[in-house]
């Protein structure tokens, strides 16, 4: 299984430019997350969903978009770009049971510079 | 407000140096708590849940534990390959947004 897999892996913008972060994961989870990593910050949530069609914003959603149109794959847009979305991007995908969202499998991430 | 916090940011040890990794959480209600290793340029990779105080898990020099206010992460005769950051992410509720990470440990064992 390729679990999830995230591209592009790394992607320079200019400031004002847009572009579109994809997402899949075939182990038919039901939940997905975004999230971006910077340094001293862990990890923080920008949107996720918990299933095809829905979507949510999380801690940092400002900038952001999403959609999630098919269970496996989940998408990311940046609409107009800023130095202060410089960062690394994640997607995750996790089980739901009755205690919530079980642990999450992340794809290899997506550095994403703004200049 | 809820919070994790985890200690030390950095900590090096001499292979074999067994030592203790800390995260510290104020939460209102306690769902779950994961532990994850994250290698430099990768995404991070699952290790162990814990759900009530007491509970206790292993995988190999690695052992997990939970107090009603932290978790410990001992690591037991380290070997370099265990050199990686490790993070801890409290469920502090049922929605997907109650999941908080903390900033992690940089742990670097010296051969």
């Amino acid at each position: 299984n390729a679990g999830v897999t995230q591209t592009p892996k790394f992607r320079v913008l200019k400031t004002g430019q847009s572009m579109t972060l994809l997402c899949a994961q075939d182990m038919n989870h039901e939940y997905m997350y975004w999230y971006r990593q910077d340094p001293g910050m862990g990890l923080r949530l920008i949107h996720y969903s918990v299933g095809e069609g829905t979507t949510a914003k999380g801690e940092v959603p400002d900038g952001y978009n999403v959609s999630r149109l098919k269970k496996q794959n989940f998408l990311l847009g940046l609409e107009s770009a800023a130095p202060s979305q410089t960062s690394v991007y994640f997607c995750a995908s996790s089980y739901f049971r009755d205690r919530g969202p079980t642990e999450a499998f992340f794809g290899q991430g997506t550095r994403l510079t703004v200049v | 407000e809820d919070q994790v916090t985890q200690s030390p940011e950095a900590l090096r040890l001499q292979e074999g140096e067994s030592s203790s990794l800390n995260c510290s959480y104020t939460v209102s209600g306690l769902r779950g708590l994961f532990w994850y290793r994250q290698d430099p340029g990768k995404g991070p990779e699952f290790l162990f849940t814990l759900y009530s105080a007491g509970e206790e898990k292993e995988k190999e020099r690695l052992k997990a534990t939970l107090t009603k206010k932290e978790s410990f992460l001992h690591i037991t005769a380290p070997k370099p390959e265990d050199s990686a950051t490790y993070l801890c992410a409290v469920q502090a509720g049922s929605s997907a947004s109650k999941i908080i990470f903390g900033s992690g440990t940089r742990l670097s064992i010296r051969p």
